[in-house]
């Protein structure tokens, strides 16, 4: 069973751009999560999705946010117009079910410039 | 609301000592779950244990071990004859059954150092 992968690992980008993430879950977990992690801090929850819909979205840090999830495999993190303070880790996990132990991939670091 | 408090920022200890890390929650729910999870440099946060509000025994696992008392609201992690790989920062976290997303709390992490 291999586990859950994002991509690209880190990104460097400029202040304005818009960048977006990518996330497989482990194959057949139904939710798939998104948290945030800036540095020295424990991550943070962004939004999860059950299947290809996405349940809650309500802590996306703001309208600039965006994740899909289109055919309940992978997902997407989008971020339009980045900002300086969007620079942390992007953590993507993976769950088989709601009460399901989370499994956490790899993580995006994004630096934006 | 639910809150994770790790205390201890930061642990500096020599190889083969024993180290508690210690985790303070709050939750209203009845029902709920604890976890720890380790983060080594590489960042990838790696499952180390789940425990449900129920069940209130201890666990041992090799050189670690967790204490879980809910009298206290602690579930705290002791690591065994350190090691210099057991280096990380490690993360307590809780979820509350009732809430539909099931999304994880996170404490604010230790840091842990193991000399040589």
């Amino acid at each position: 069973d291999t586990g859950v992968s994002q991509d690209p690992r880190h990104k460097i980008t400029k202040r304005g751009q818009n960048v977006t993430f990518r996330c497989d879950p482990i194959s057949e977990h139904n939710r798939l999560y998104w948290y945030r992690q800036t540095l020295g801090q424990g991550p943070e929850f962004l939004t999860y999705f059950q299947n290809e819909a996405q349940l809650e979205k309500s802590r996306l840090l703001s309208d600039r946010f965006s994740a899909e999830r289109p055919k309940g495999s992978f997902s997407t993190l989008e971020i339009q117009r980045t900002e300086q303070g969007d620079s942390a880790m992007y953590l993507c996990a993976s769950s088989s079910g709601r009460l399901e132990t989370q499994y956490f991939g790899p993580g995006t670091r994004l630096l934006v410039l | 609301a639910q809150k994770v408090t790790q205390a201890q920022t930061e642990i500096s200890v020599v190889e083969k000592e024993d180290v508690t890390l210690d985790c303070v929650y709050e939750t209203r729910d009845t029902t709920y779950y604890l976890f720890w999870y380790k983060q080594p440099p590489s960042g990838e946060l790696v499952f180390l244990i789940r425990r449900n509000s129920f069940d209130e025994q201890n666990e041992i696992s090799g050189r670690y071990s967790w204490n879980f008392q809910k009298s206290t609201s602690s579930f705290n992690f002791t690591i065994t004859a350190s090691q210099v790989v057991d280096s990380a920062v490690y993360f307590c976290a809780l979820s509350e059954a009732g809430n539909a997303g099931n999304m994880l709390t996170f404490g604010g992490g230790t840091r842990l150092m193991v000399k040589p």
